[in-house]
């Protein structure tokens, strides 16, 4: 199937522990983020990557280290995880220049205990 | 900074029409949309709006752009009880290679029979 997909569905885990969260997309886009929704379902940026480069670096803690192997994939590995870091992570991507067409995964729910 | 409002909550009659409303700050907004988020699931496009345009339909969809008041509208004929879910508005900027989506609160949308 043609989509962005993100592993795992849902994580939990214990507070302190590192994890990470992934995503790849066939769509051939070459512009992939990281969006983070709260509990009151607020969504909100956290990065961007275009060709395996940073561009967009939200205020987000150091805790949070992005990495993009290649132009189909955006991985979010946190240290540390805290109760705070609680949430659902949404990836997208998009072609440059074309963001008002953002595709977006279907989430990784964040349990942190 | 860019700031996107919208009323939390929208309840409607089966087969009235739904308008769910948004307004933002961000005048240099270049595009702006309308997301769909069904109950755990990822948030699907459902159409977006160039700020030179004042409306767009597609099928039950009409959006209205008053760029003066920075005001976005959806409305949603005939609503059926599938359009119930979170509604967001979004808006982009200019800044190509930057973009990033800002996203309002959401609109829970609720479907009285």
């Amino acid at each position: 199937d043609t989509a962005v997909s993100q592993t795992p569905k849902y994580l939990v885990t214990q507070m302190g522990n590192d994890k990470s969260i992934k995503c790849e997309q066939n769509l051939g886009h070459d512009t992939m983020y990281w969006y983070k929704q709260d509990s009151k379902k607020f969504l909100k940026i956290m990065f961007s990557y275009n060709n395996k480069e940073l561009i967009i670096n939200e205020t987000v803690p150091n805790r949070f280290s992005p990495k993009s192997p290649d132009k189909a994939h955006l991985n979010l590995h946190i240290n540390s995880l805290e109760l705070g870091d609680s949430a659902v992570y949404f990836c997208a991507s998009s072609l440059t220049g074309t963001a008002y067409e953002q595709y977006f995964g279907p989430g990784t729910r964040l349990t942190v205990t | 900074g860019e700031d996107v409002e919208q009323s939390l909550f929208l309840s409607v009659r089966e087969g009235d029409s739904s308008v769910i409303n948004c307004t933002y700050t961000d005048s240099s907004s270049t595009y702006l949309y309308w997301y769909k988020q069904e109950p755990g699931a990822g948030l699907q496009l459902l159409t977006y709006i160039f700020s030179n345009m004042d409306m767009k339909q597609d099928q039950r969809l009409t959006v209205l752009l008053n760029k003066k008041d920075k005001h976005l509208s959806l409305r949603i004929a005939d609503t059926q009880t599938g359009d119930s879910a979170i509604y967001f508005c979004a808006e982009i900027g200019p800044n190509f290679g930057n973009e990033k989506l800002t996203f309002g609160t959401g609109t829970r949308l609720t479907i009285i029979p």
